[in-house]
């Protein structure tokens, strides 16, 4: 069985300061790890996802996220957040074995404000 | 190429009636999941499906509900005799195939269900 812990339900923070939304996650196997953001009404939209290969993962709209495998962790990090990245942030694991079938975290509501 | 469909945007049941959620892939994905995502939580796999083959039901849960994906039209996720704790938002995902290294899920935009 997988878990996906994200600490933070909320986050707010200023326009062009950076941010960091934290993502801890357990397994017993390999594997994928994605973060997906959720604007208001709407579905989710893949920012990005690590498969293998670089622990430093670059996604759209200039987010990043590095793989720790011994801390378990897949944090997500923007050096100088806007307005419009106001959103649901969701951490997603899957095992690679069946890998589209996706454990999703609890969310975090990153608030951006001027 | 439009995305992932999915109707009605909104639907509103009474107790004990019927709801069907709709949702047609992406052009060439065959591959369909639902999720259901209830207030202030994440996303919890329900289904996945393939053209005419429930693949894994794992997080259906054991009484009401039912999905299916025929080989003509949407995949239907059908909830039977609904009650108040079924209001959420469903969201249904296609992909082209099951490898999350060519095959990321792409999602619609849901259908939120709420039960009076």
């Amino acid at each position: 069985a997988q878990s996906v812990t994200q600490l933070d339900s909320q986050v707010p923070v200023f326009e062009e300061a950076p941010v960091e939304l934290r993502c801890n996650y357990s397994s017993s196997v390999s594997v994928y790890l994605f973060w997906y953001v959720q604007y208001p009404n709407q579905g989710l939209q893949l920012l990005l996802k690590y498969l293998s290969g670089s622990t430093l993962v670059k996604g759209i709209n200039g987010f990043e996220a590095e793989f720790n495998k011994s801390q378990t962790s897949f944090h997500l990090r923007k050096p100088s957040v806007h307005i419009s990245d106001t959103a649901e942030y969701f951490c997603a694991v899957s095992n690679t074995g069946t890998a589209s079938k996706l454990t999703f975290g609890t969310g975090t509501r990153l608030q951006v404000t001027l | 190429n439009a995305g992932v469909m999915q109707n009605p945007r909104h639907l509103v049941r009474r107790r004990g009636q019927e709801a069907r959620l709709r949702c047609s892939p992406m052009k060439g994905h065959s591959h369909v999941y639902w999720y259901r995502q209830l207030p202030e939580e994440g996303l919890k796999f329900m289904v996945y499906l393939q053209k005419e083959n429930i693949i894994d039901e794992s997080g259906m849960p054991k009484e009401r509900f039912s999905a299916e994906f025929p080989k003509e039209g949407p995949s239907i996720l059908r909830i039977q005799q609904v009650v108040r704790g079924d209001s959420a938002a469903y969201f249904c995902a296609s992909s082209p195939g099951q490898g999350a290294s060519n095959s990321p899920l792409h999602f619609g935009n849901g259908t939120r269900l709420t039960v009076t």
